[in-house]
Parts: C-alpha cells; sequence; structure tokens
C-alpha cells in the first residue's frame, strides 16, 4: 500500500480556493488516489477519487501529476462549512480504506 | 434511503460490562466495515465483511472484541469485558461492490466511555 503524506495543517480565507496537497512517491499503477473529509466528529465523508485523469465534481477538483507521486485537492470557494480534517488515500480497493492523520484545514473568516 | 444507522450513538458503562454496538448498513451493499477513532490513533479499521462474511479482521485489537454480521442488513460489534482504553468513537460503513462511484459512506458513529 503507497504510504500517503500530507501537511498537519492549513489555513485558508473564505472564499479562496483551498489547495489541499498529498504526496504518494510510492503509488502504484493500479491504486486510486482517493479524497474523504471528517467535519468534527461526524463519519467520514467522500469527496472524489482519481486514477491519472484529473477529474471534478460538484464538492471539488483533483489534480494528479503526471508522474502520479502527488495529488492536490482544490475546494474552488472555501466556506466555513468545509473547515475539516481532509484525508488522502492511496489504494487498489475501496472497499479497505486506511486513514492516516490528514491535514486539518481551518476556513477563516 | 436513511444513510448507515449506528446504535446507540452514545454508550457509557463501566470496566468489565460487555458492550454491543449496531449497525445497519444502506440497502444493497454488500461490504461493511467497523473503525474506531481515538484521538491518539485517528481511525483505525478493525475489521470489514462482504457479503456477510468476515474477510479481514487483522485490525481487531484482541480477543475481547468480535464482530458478526448474521444477515445482509445487520451488525454487531461486541467488546467483553470493556476496558476504559476501549473508549473510542466506532464508526460503520458501507459500500456496494457495483457502486461505479466507489464511495464508503459512514455512519454517524458511537460515542463509548468506559468508566
Amino acid at each position: 500500500d503507497a504510504k500517503t503524506t500530507q501537511p498537519p495543517s492549513m489555513d485558508c480565507a473564505e472564499g479562496r480556493a483551498a489547495n489541499l496537497p498529498c504526496n504518494h512517491s510510492t503509488i502504484s499503477g493500479n491504486e486510486y488516489v482517493y479524497w474523504y473529509r471528517q467535519i468534527h466528529s461526524q463519519g467520514p465523508q467522500y469527496i472524489i477519487h482519481g486514477l491519472k485523469n484529473n477529474e471534478t465534481n460538484e464538492m471539488a477538483s483533483l489534480i494528479i501529476t503526471e508522474d502520479r507521486k502527488s495529488s492536490t485537492l482544490i475546494l474552488p470557494h472555501a466556506t466555513l462549512r468545509d473547515t475539516a480534517v481532509y484525508y488522502c488515500i492511496a489504494r487498489v480497493f475501496y472497499n479497505d480504506m486506511r486513514f492516516g492523520a490528514g491535514t486539518r484545514l481551518t476556513v477563516k473568516p | 434511503d436513511a444513510g448507515v444507522i449506528q446504535s446507540p450513538r452514545h454508550e457509557v458503562t463501566e470496566m468489565g460490562q460487555e458492550v454491543t454496538l449496531r449497525c445497519k448498513p444502506i440497502s444493497g451493499h454488500d461490504y461493511l466495515f467497523w473503525y474506531r477513532q481515538t484521538m491518539m490513533r485517528g481511525l483505525e479499521l478493525l475489521i470489514y465483511f462482504n457479503n456477510n462474511v468476515p474477510i479481514d479482521d487483522s485490525g481487531m485489537p484482541e480477543d475481547r472484541f468480535s464482530a458478526k454480521m448474521p444477515n445482509a442488513s445487520f451488525s454487531t460489534l461486541k467488546i467483553q469485558p470493556s476496558e476504559p482504553r476501549d473508549s473510542a468513537v466506532y464508526f460503520c460503513a458501507s459500500i456496494t461492490g457495483a457502486s461505479a462511484g466507489n464511495e464508503q459512506f459512514f455512519g454517524p458513529g458511537t460515542r463509548l466511555t468506559v468508566l
């Protein structure tokens, strides 16, 4: 399983884009990159996932480098409700998620 | 669908007592997971089932912990006897193997306090 590295914390101004980096330099060719977030003490919430191509959905965009060794989750217009811990996970099977420490994102007014 | 349902939401018990946590996955989901979250250890995968069969229980901390899934709509996580270090939030999650979105849905969690 590829190990992922994320900064422990980040701040972002409300209304601005939040760019959360993740390093997964040992990722294998069949491992997907998943992003989840956890708001306060709620259960984790799926955000997005991708393999090689950049992905976008209603919540966020995922940019994966060409060598797939790192990725960036982009929240285009962060709001106070986006304050949460964001987890980046590299896995082959979606049914075996292992969560690391994540990045604590604080969106400030 | 109501999402993944867990009960109770809060449980306070005394050391040595048996604790049973319950989970109802989303209808049609064939994978079910149990996680534990603490400040010290973060979110840990304890065990997961596929079609009611335990697939990987390597995360179960010790023999005091056991999990069952008697049918597709119900699972339990039991701790007997409970200890103060078992205090944590326990999450249940489910997913369907046929899901194109590969999204794992989590329940609201059970906050367990063992005194």
